[in-house]
């Protein structure tokens, strides 16, 4: 098994521009997540998905969109991008119900001009 | 709203000496608590986790882990510390019945051999 995969690892983007992160999980777990990372700041919940079907709002969501295409995949998108979203997002997948172990993704590193 | 307080932001170590790193959280209702462990240049990994039961958790590589209820803290342990455990470590908490993750902002270890 993968685990959960993302895609891309880097990306450069110039104010304005759109991009989205895709997230990929084999584990047929449920919930899905997306988080960023900025130093000192600790991980700050974007979105989630509790299941298929469903996205709910994080701590962070402003400037942001999600998808839940199906149970595997939860894409992020950035309509506008601005340099305060340069950081580092990390996808995340939990399978056993309600507070279960998370998985992470190896990380996108985005920097945004 | 749920918080989560990691007090230590930068810890140095020699090998060899004991190691507590604290965290406190916010949420006067049932919880469930983590610590995550990320290593430089990889993604987040489970150390351990409380669910109910023994307040004392043992987790991977030596580490534990014991929920004081009564001071909301979650603290994590190791006797022993080796230069490998150089990384940098997150408490979580969800709440029952929600599927949301709550981290602190993390405490960079570094062990020195």
């Amino acid at each position: 098994n993968a685990g959960v995969t993302q895609t891309p690892k880097f990306q450069v983007l110039k104010t304005g521009q759109s991009m989205t992160l895709q997230c990929a999980q084999d584990m047929n777990h449920n919930s899905m997540y997306w988080y960023r990372q900025d130093p000192g700041m600790g991980l700050r919940l974007i979105y989630y998905s509790a299941s298929e079907g469903t996205t709910d709002k994080g701590e962070v969501p402003n400037g942001y969109n999600v998808s839940r295409l199906n149970k595997r995949e939860f894409s992020l998108r950035l309509e506008s991008a601005a340099p305060s979203q340069t950081s580092v997002y990390f996808c995340a997948s939990t399978g056993s119900g309600v507070a279960g172990t998370q998985y992470f993704g190896p990380g996108t590193r985005l920097l945004v001009l | 709203a749920q918080s989560v307080s990691q007090h230590n932001h930068h810890v140095i170590l020699s090998e060899a000496a004991s190691l507590e790193l604290g965290c406190n959280y916010s949420y006067g209702g049932t919880v469930n608590l983590f610590w995550y462990v990320q290593y430089p240049g990889q993604h987040l990994q489970l150390l351990l986790k409380y669910f109910s039961g023994d307040p004392l958790v043992k987790g991977i590589k030596g580490f534990e882990a014991e929920f004081i209820k009564s001071k909301f803290s979650f603290n994590l342990r190791k006797p022993s510390v080796q230069w490998s455990d150089t990384a940098e470590y997150f408490c979580a908490v969800s709440t029952s019945g929600t599927y949301k993750y709550i981290f602190g902002t993390g405490t960079r270890l570094k062990v020195l051999a």
